[in-house]
């Protein structure tokens, strides 16, 4: 059965501090591995797309990268806007999202 | 505002009674899907429309559970005979066929006392 791993469950990082948010995934066949961004009491909005191991996408202080095995979120020097839950998804039979817990994200300023 | 609008965004009920949640989905959207996710974790797959076709349903989608997409436009996500376990945030997202690229409603948020 496809599966989404994130870790950290929670990070709290200083503003400008930099860091890296983790999605392990196990899927027949990947057809897509997606990012999105949730804040508090809204629903995700779409953030990246990924397809094939080495592709990279960026976007603002983000930027995404995928291997065979996982993905990666990077965020350089963080603002306090970029506090949210972010979240992984892998894209099952081309039919629908799977879902990873997510990862709660609080930039201090 | 032509994003994917849901109705009401918050329900409190007691147990036993009926809620019924509508989603209006982008216009030119053919898939809609339903999710629900509880605090702290990620979204779960309920169920999915193409067209006015409901295509899956997730087994954790109950009997007292029905999605209903009259004329491939707007859904209704109806639950029987609440439980406190259906407390939780219901999600609908709307996009093209075969795309991962979701756009989420705001949510309704279900309060089961």
């Amino acid at each position: 059965e496809d599966q989404v791993t994130q870790s950290p469950e929670a990070l709290r990082l200083q503003e400008g501090e930099s860091s890296s948010l983790n999605c392990s995934y196990t899927v027949s066949g990947l057809r897509g591995l997606f990012w999105y961004r949730q804040d508090p009491g809204k629903g995700p909005e779409f953030l990246f797309t990924l397809y094939s191991a080495g592709e990279e996408k960026e976007k603002e202080r983000l930027k995404a990268t995928l291997t065979k095995k996982e993905s990666f979120l990077h965020i350089t020097a963080p603002k306090p806007e970029d506090s949210a839950t972010y979240l992984c998804a892998v894209f099952q039979g081309a039919q629908k999202l799977v879902f990873g817990q997510g990862t709660r994200l609080t930039i201090n300023p | 505002d032509t994003g994917v609008s849901q109705d009401p965004r918050h329900k409190i009920t007691k147990r036993g009674q009926n809620v019924t949640f509508r989603c209006d989905p982008i216009s030119e959207h053919n898939r809609l899907y339903w999710y629900r996710q509880t605090l702290g974790q990620g979204p779960e797959f309920l169920t999915y429309f193409q067209n006015e076709a409901q295509l899956e349903k997730s087994r954790l989608l109950s009997d007292r559970f029905s999605a209903e997409r009259p004329k491939g436009s707007f859904s209704t996500l109806e639950i029987q005979r609440t439980e406190q376990g259906d407390s939780a945030m219901y999600l609908c997202a709307s996009t093209l066929v075969n795309t991962g690229e979701l756009f989420f409603g705001e949510g309704s948020r279900l309060t089961v006392l």
